[in-house]
């Protein structure tokens, strides 16, 4: 069964402090790993596509990795505006549905 | 501006009294999808529509129904609501195997 685990569940850190957050997934042959961002009241916002083991991605102060069995969002330097509720999500090749992990709740302190 | 819209936002409404959630998207994407967000539990697939009069069943399907009868809209109906049904929903489109666009999401209250 396709499933994906998502650790810290919550990660405070000091502005400037910077950390990862993983994603851990099992999945029948994966069509592609997805990151999300989501604010308080807001729907889930996109960030990064992840297709193949080895394949990085970044975007300002964030960067995305892969491997066969998880996916690492590095955030440097963070800023208290970087602080939300960061979603990982997997589409299998097998079907046509998204599995998504239960986030990591982020909150930089000035 | 590219947008996935849902109506209404906030809804409290009683057991058992029919509902149906609008979702309507302006990108001319295939697929389409409803999910709930739970506490703990993250977000779940109820249905997703790959295309026009397609739909499938996601993980937790049991107590909704919807359709796709036109390529833009993707209403999720509760034909019965129950208190479990308590939520807060999301619709969500793209194209085939791309990243999905959100809307913000609806409130639902059954009490």
């Amino acid at each position: 069964e396709d499933q994906v685990t998502q650790s810290p569940e919550a990660l405070r850190l000091q502005e400037g402090e910077s950390s990862s957050l993983n994603c851990s997934y099992t999945v029948s042959g994966l069509r592609g790993l997805f990151w999300y961002r989501q604010d308080p009241g807001k729907g889930p916002e996109f960030l990064f596509t992840l297709y193949s083991a080895g394949e990085e991605k970044e975007k300002e102060r964030l960067k995305a990795t892969l491997t066969k069995k998880e996916s690492f969002l590095h955030i440097t330097a963070p800023k208290p505006e970087d602080s939300a509720t960061y979603l990982c999500a997997v589409q299998s090749y097998t079907g046509n549905q998204f599995y998504f992990g239960t986030g990591t709740s982020l909150t930089v302190i000035p | 501006e590219a947008q996935v819209t849902q109506n209404p936002r906030y809804l409290i409404t009683v057991t058992g009294k029919k509902l149906t959630v609008t979702c309507s998207q302006n990108m001319n994407h295939e697929y389409m999808s409803w999910y709930r967000q739970d506490p703990g539990l993250g977000l779940r697939q109820i249905y997703y529509s790959m295309n026009v009069e397609v739909t499938d069943k996601g993980d937790v399907p049991e107590g909704y129904k919807v359709s796709r009868k036109e390529k833009r809209n993707f209403p999720l109906i509760l034909e019965s609501p129950s208190p479990n049904q308590t939520s807060l929903y999301f619709c969500a489109s793209s194209s085939a195997y791309q990243p999905q666009h959100f809307g913000d999401g609806t409130r639902l209250s059954i009490l």
